[in-house]
């Protein structure tokens, strides 16, 4: 079965350059969410888009912004890298049709800023 | 607001051991429990969830019950192996933070040596 798809899966940028990761959720899922998982930390949620349009918000930078397209899949855009902003970030998809839908995650982009 | 509280690891098991990972949460209303598990490199897979109070999530021999009496969800597993070794994760939705927003703990590294 198809699953959520991101790229890259590893990314190194130096500090106060920009990173754009990208997510391609399951087929027909129309949820996208994005978490931020520090080392040895549980995922942090950072935002979710539904349809296309934002649907929450979390603890997401003013730096980071993040649209779902015309297609489901989804760019999270992150500017003026800093060096605490090296983590792991997942996205996931459900499908909010169905109460209480699981999220199906992706493995995740490495970003390493130094 | 909502929370997951997730007993601390590393918890370090000899094959064959019985496994007890203890969650409790804080929500209203009536929130559906999940337990996802990350394997090394990879992102969060769910493992099992239960939607409503006394339901029992089971899946690869790990059982978890939805207790609300005692706003509980541990997760157990008769006899664990060496391929269990992970990091799990509890996780809450639909309680008074939204239908749509998932809130994780801490997660609990598991070690299972031969």
């Amino acid at each position: 079965a198809a699953g959520v798809i991101q790229s890259p899966r590893h990314l190194i940028k130096e500090k106060r350059e920009t990173a754009t990761l990208k997510c391609y959720p399951i087929p027909r899922h129309d949820t996208v969410y994005w978490y931020q998982q520090g080392p040895g930390q549980d995922p942090q949620f950072l935002i979710s888009f539904y349809e296309k349009m934002q649907s929450d918000k979390g603890s997401i930078p003013d730096r980071f912004s993040a649209q779902q397209f015309s297609d489901y899949h989804s760019e999270l855009n992150m500017s003026s890298l800093e060096l605490g902003d090296s983590a792991l970030y997942f996205c996931a998809s459900s499908l909010r049709t169905v109460v209480n839908s699981p999220l199906h995650f992706g493995n995740g982009t490495r970003l390493t800023v130094t | 607001g909502d929370s997951v509280t997730q007993m601390e690891g590393p918890v370090t098991l000899s094959e064959e051991a019985f496994l007890t990972i203890n969650c409790t949460y804080t929500a209203t209303g009536y929130p559906s429990l999940f337990w996802y598990v990350q394997y090394p490199g990879e992102g969060l897979q769910l493992l099992l969830k239960a939607t409503k109070a006394d339901d029992k999530g089971s899946n690869k021999g790990f059982e978890a019950t939805y207790r609300k009496e005692t706003t509980s969800f541990h997760l157990e597993k008769g006899s664990v192996q060496v391929s269990d070794s992970a990091v799990y994760f509890c996780a809450l939705s639909g309680g008074a933070s939204g239908t749509y927003k998932y809130i994780f703990g801490t997660g609990t590294r598991l070690k299972v040596l031969a």
